[in-house]
């Protein structure tokens, strides 16, 4: 299967900073990625889709200005935590949906662990 | 709003054991629907699907899992676990068309013992 990989897979930073978040599509190309995050014991809970070239479509109850989603690429979104605080620690994953595939398959990276102090 | 629902939270069974994972959703359309599959350290691998056809699916590993319409599940299955299928277990749901959101019920952490 496609590959879909994540950068860095675990960060640690004091409260206050900002953290950016990579993921990268391998051998394929995509026009969308999706950004999830994922609680102890818990679902992923999907933040936001990624498009390329265009602004993120945000879920409700999600805040855009401290989650900046950019899609600059076919192959590379990231995700940038503003202004972190320890309750934005948590596993947050990505997805990728090749161009080349119409049943429009999700692709998983290995999901970068954010712990803020 | 579509959501999706997994009845089992922990699962804990002996090898050889045989498994079913409930998995029911909520939408108003045509679905797609997949377990994925999250072995420890490791990253969401997929499963099985089903978009269309037979409602009985196979997917790797000896897993499958049967789409009844009427009672809006998705349940696994698998007839003889293995120490190595330890893992949690996502459901997921999708408006059909392949380009909506997927959306993941809360997962089912099994714990296979030898």
């Amino acid at each position: 299967g496609a590959v879909v990989s994540q950068h860095p897979s675990r960060v640690i930073c004091k409260s206050g900073t900002s953290v950016k978040i990579e993921c990268r599509s391998l051998d394929f190309q995509a026009t969308t990625m999706f950004w999830y995050r994922q609680f102890p014991k818990k679902s992923l809970m999907l933040m936001a889709t990624s498009n390329e070239g265009s602004k993120a479509t945000y879920e409700q109850g999600v805040e855009k200005d401290k989650f900046l989603i950019n899609h600059a690429s076919l192959t590379l979104s990231t995700l940038t935590v503003t202004s972190a605080h320890p309750e934005d620690s948590s596993f947050y994953i990505c997805s990728a949906r090749s161009t080349g595939t119409n049943t429009g398959e999700l692709f998983f990276g290995e999901g970068s662990r954010l712990t803020v102090l | 709003a579509q959501s999706v629902s997994q009845h089992n939270h922990h699962v804990i069974l002996s090898e050889a054991a045989s498994l079913e994972l409930g998995c029911n959703y909520s939408y108003g359309g045509t679905v797609n629907l997949f377990w994925y599959v999250q072995y420890p350290g490791q990253h969401l691998q997929l499963l099985l699907k089903y978009f269309s056809g037979d409602p009985l699916v196979k997917g790797i590993k000896g897993f499958e899992a049967e789409f009844i319409k009427s009672k809006f599940s998705f349940n696994l299955r698998k007839p003889s676990v293995q120490w190595s299928d330890t893992a949690e277990y996502f459901c997921a749901v999708r408006g059909s068309g392949g380009y909506n959101k997927l959306i993941f019920g809360a997962g089912t952490r099994l714990a296979v013992h030898p």
